[in-house]
């Protein structure tokens, strides 16, 4: 069983440009978030995707969007990038099945972005 | 007020010490309640999981939750410089498998 991984490791944009950043989701897992953490602060939800469709969205402009594909892998898009969107970017992968119950979210590694 | 906080302030322990983090919420539909621990220059990985109040003992790693008084807490006792690294505690809604994450705590654990 693989884990989640993330590419590239990392990225380095100047403002105004296009990023995309990808993740390959463990295994089985039907759904994956994205989560931005800027230095010295947690993670901060940027949206999740459960088969295909955005489910939920966090408090980030629509120049985030993403993407996931039919094997579940997913893409992060962030045009007419700022300064402030320099940080590590997280996927997570999770299993979730119907009904409330917790779902454990599996991180990747995350990607680095600096924008100068 | 942000949902979770997190005092983020570094904490340095000598090995063996009983090291205590907390993290306070304001969000009373949060059920599910969970701290992650994160090395430098990795992603953040599960360590403990709570739902709604109580203790949970894993080995060395203790998880409280007081939902009265919106308040958790993991304990590690008997540290080692393996601990060292940022703990991260996270909560979610219940059927909301978005994740609401505290600041982080830095921790060293002096050999």
């Amino acid at each position: 069983e693989t884990g989640v991984t993330q590419s590239p490791t990392h990225l380095i944009k100047t403002r105004g440009q296009q990023v995309t950043l990808r993740c390959s989701s463990q295994s089985g897992h039907n759904t994956v978030s994205w989560y931005q953490q800027a230095l010295g602060q947690g993670p901060q939800f940027i949206f999740q995707y459960y088969r295909e469709e955005e489910n939920g969205r966090g408090n980030f402009p629509p120049r985030f969007s993403g993407l996931q594909f039919p094997n579940y892998s997913s893409e992060l898009n962030v045009n007419a990038l700022e300064l402030d969107d320099s940080a590590l970017y997280l996927c997570a992968s999770s299993l979730v099945a119907s009904g409330g119950s917790y779902n454990e979210q599996f991180f990747g590694p995350g990607t680095r972005l600096t924008v100068l | 007020q942000k949902e979770v906080e997190q005092d983020p302030g570094p904490l340095s322990v000598p090995e063996g010490a009983i090291v205590s983090l907390n993290c306070t919420y304001s969000n009373s539909a949060f059920q599910y309640f969970m701290w992650y621990r994160q090395y430098s220059r990795k992603g953040p990985e599960l360590l403990m999981y709570t739902y709604s109040s109580g203790n949970k003992e894993d080995g060395r790693f203790t998880a409280q939750v007081d939902k009265s008084s919106k308040y958790i807490s993991l304990f590690i006792r008997d540290s080692q410089p393996s601990d060292s690294a940022t703990y991260l505690c996270a909560m979610s809604r219940y059927g909301n498998n978005r994740l609401a994450f505290g600041k982080g705590n830095q921790v060293v654990v002096i050999p």
